[in-house]
């Protein structure tokens, strides 16, 4: 079955840490996306990605760093800059077919600081 | 810079009843529009993509709508059922490079 995988599904990460959340995708999709959820609010852009080797900035990367050395493979960083880190994190992916960009998710990472 | 809206923010209705949920964006400079399913602590599913040539597109009792000139979308839910409570958010692709959410629509079908 194709699909994005994100793991681990809940993770706990102590003050002043840098914890990595993983993103695979076996769709052959060439853009990849980084999302942040806090309770009760819409998704927030963190980094995206149009192709390996590539990425920009999304509108909250402040204390998150990315890499996309593989198409597949999508990994994000928390770094101990970012001050308020505990949300649920969204990987997706997208495919653009010349009439319509459409977008597919994973199934979150809950990230909680202690 | 693309802005989306919907309203209302919290919707209850009884099972059986019709309902509409609607989102704005302020650029109608895009590819489509998304609607998207998300259920507690779960990811996002996708439930129909407009393309902006289209008007509408159906699944089941779903239909969505689009009308880009005003920068308007609706999300018409026929026949409510319990098992569509969950949060509806709609998306808007940004000149193709990244997409912009609205905050979504949090619907409870009460039994």
């Amino acid at each position: 079955d194709g699909g994005i995988t994100q793991s681990p599904k809940y993770l706990f990460r102590k003050e002043g840490q840098n914890v990595t959340l993983s993103c695979e995708q076996n769709l052959n999709h060439d853009a990849m996306y980084w999302y942040r959820q806090d309770p009760g609010q819409g998704l927030r852009l963190i980094y995206y990605s149009q192709i390996v080797n590539d990425f920009q900035k999304g509108d909250i990367a402040e204390g998150y760093s990315v890499s996309r050395e593989k198409k597949e493979s999508f990994p994000l960083t928390v770094t101990s800059a970012q001050k308020n880190p505990t949300a649920f994190y969204l990987c997706a992916s997208s495919t653009f077919t010349g009439l319509a960009v459409e977008q597919f998710f994973g199934p979150g990472t809950r990230l909680t600081v202690l | 810079k693309q802005e989306v809206t919907q309203i209302p923010a919290a919707l209850s209705v009884p099972e059986g009843e019709n309902l509409v949920l609607n989102c704005s964006f302020t650029d109608s400079a895009i590819y489509n529009l998304q609607w998207f399913r998300q259920d507690p602590g779960k990811g996002l599913t996708s439930l129909l993509l407009i393309q902006s040539s289209q008007r509408e597109q159906t699944s089941g009792r779903l239909n969505a709508s689009l009308d880009k000139s005003s920068g308007r979308s609706t999300l018409y839910i026929a026949a409510s059922q319990p098992g569509d409570s969950a949060t509806y958010l709609c998306a808007v692709d940004n000149y193709g490079q990244n997409f912009v959410f609205g905050p979504g629509t949090r619907l409870s079908v009460l039994p």
